[in-house]
């Protein structure tokens, strides 16, 4: 079945440091995938996603392509603040099933 | 902007009571979803709805029932609250076709005492 793996936390940067935060995927068919952020105290925000392979999804200066030779979808910013700290979810949906999987969550603690 | 409302973002109940989580969305989706989230053990999924009077379980329904009267509106009951349930309650809604994604709640903060 579909499964979505992402690396453990927490990850702890210095403030402008660059980030990455794996994730890979199994999936039949052609998955839509997803990067989703929680703040503290907060519900789950969609933070960016990409359709289909070699796409790339932005916002809020993080990225992350769509690969499917690598099946992974990592998430990247070039320059981290402490206003990023927060958990993400990497989440895969489409295909045979009507509702998302997702990855166990990575905590990001940035430190000034 | 799709809005998912929770009822309430922090409330405390006693061992025994009954319980409503209440969850409303104002775009029309078909699906909704009710999860908890636990240090260490990520999200995990209650129950769903994919229609009016629609409902399949989840990975850890015991304890738990739902209710989805009109579309809009999806609740979870807690039939008789334990501390084990002492939890982050997150909903959710989404279009019929997954590939479109979730739209959370706030989430509500529920501790039994």
């Amino acid at each position: 079945g579909n499964s979505v793996t992402q690396m453990e936390g927490p990850v702890t940067l210095s403030e402008e440091a660059f980030l990455t935060i794996n994730c890979t995927y199994t999936a039949t068919g052609y998955p839509s995938l997803f990067w989703y952020v929680q703040y503290p105290g907060e519900g789950l925000q969609l933070l960016l996603k990409a359709t289909k392979a070699d796409d790339k999804g932005s916002n809020k200066g993080f990225e992350a392509t769509y690969r499917k030779e690598t099946t992974s979808f990592h998430l990247e910013k070039g320059s981290v603040q402490v206003s990023d700290s927060a958990v993400y979810f990497c989440a895969l949906g489409g295909g045979a099933t009507n509702k998302l999987i997702f990855g166990t969550g990575t905590l990001l603690a940035v430190q000034p | 902007d799709v809005k998912v409302t929770q009822s309430s973002r922090y409330l405390v109940k006693r061992t025994g009571e009954k319980v409503f989580l209440e969850c409303v969305q104002d775009m029309d989706h078909e699906n909704m979803f009710w999860y908890r989230q636990d240090p260490g053990l990520g999200l995990r999924l209650i129950y769903f709805s994919y229609d009016v009077k629609m409902k399949e379980k989840g990975d850890i329904p015991e304890g738990y029932s739902v209710s989805r009267e009109k579309k809009e509106r999806f609740s979870l009951i807690l039939e008789s609250a334990s501390t084990n349930q002492t939890s982050m309650y997150l909903c959710a809604s989404s279009l019929q076709d997954s590939h479109y994604g979730y739209t959370f709640g706030s989430g509500t903060r529920l501790t039994v005492v």
